[in-house]
């Protein structure tokens, strides 16, 4: 996997744009995923979780999108502030989230005041 | 801020040595994961520990082991330390309820840990 450093994917927007983080999983078999946000220094933040059974779920800002058939996750985030710029990472995680994650490639997210 | 601490919060240990990393679970959790973040990586998964005993294991050798208390607490052990062990290490907790499932993880702040 990859997240901080010189191979991270990553994605510039415009602060009060909105943006798409997108993740691709490997195991078909797994039923639940959350998206983390990790700041400099600090542990993996839950922003939203998902299970297999939904295609997408709403938060306070952000949307995430599950399409199963070709094993893919989304994150949305609307009206990005400064307070966005983080790495994120898509994990999946057995059923209910408290077995083993698996992290995918994080993306280095930059707001642009 | 979740309620997941981690002590302490930056180490410096030399190839050989042993090292013990602690941390204390949220409120309500009973299940402690240990994770090992590489300087440009995402988490990797050592193991798990619910009801004191290790409840799964990633791929990591056994000098790599762990605890867990009553009070769900944990400590991350590794032994004869390595350059490549370098990394951050974090807890996360979570609730596991048996055959009736569990709840999502939530991390602590994590250690750094720097092998010379």
């Amino acid at each position: 996997g990859e997240s901080v450093g010189l191979h991270l994917p990553t994605l510039s927007v415009q602060e009060g744009d909105n943006s798409i983080i997108n993740c691709a999983y490997s195991n078909s078999a797994s039923d639940y995923f959350i998206w983390y946000k990790q700041e400099s220094g600090k542990g993996p933040q839950f922003i939203i979780d998902i299970r297999s059974n939904m295609d997408k779920r709403q938060g306070q800002r952000v949307t995430v999108l599950l399409n199963k058939t070709v094993k893919h996750l989304s994150l949305q985030i609307a009206a990005t502030q400064p307070g966005d710029s983080a790495v994120y990472f898509c994990a999946e995680g057995g059923d209910f989230g408290n077995e083993k994650l698996t992290f995918g490639t994080g993306t280095r997210l930059t707001i642009i005041p | 801020e979740t309620g997941v601490t981690q002590s302490p919060t930056h180490l410096i240990k030399t190839r050989g040595q042993q090292v013990t990393l602690r941390c204390s679970s949220q409120s309500g959790h009973n299940t402690v994961s240990w994770y090992q973040q590489a300087l440009g990586q995402g988490p990797q998964f050592i193991f798990q520990y619910y009801r004191e005993e290790e409840n799964g294991r990633g791929n990591f050798p056994p000098r790599f082991s762990g605890l867990q208390f009553p009070n769900y607490s944990s400590e991350l052990n590794v032994n004869a330390l390595e350059l490549d062990d370098s990394a951050l290490y974090l807890c996360a907790s979570s609730w596991t309820s048996g055959s009736l499932g569990g709840e999502t993880q939530y991390f602590g702040p994590g250690t750094r840990l720097l092998v010379l």
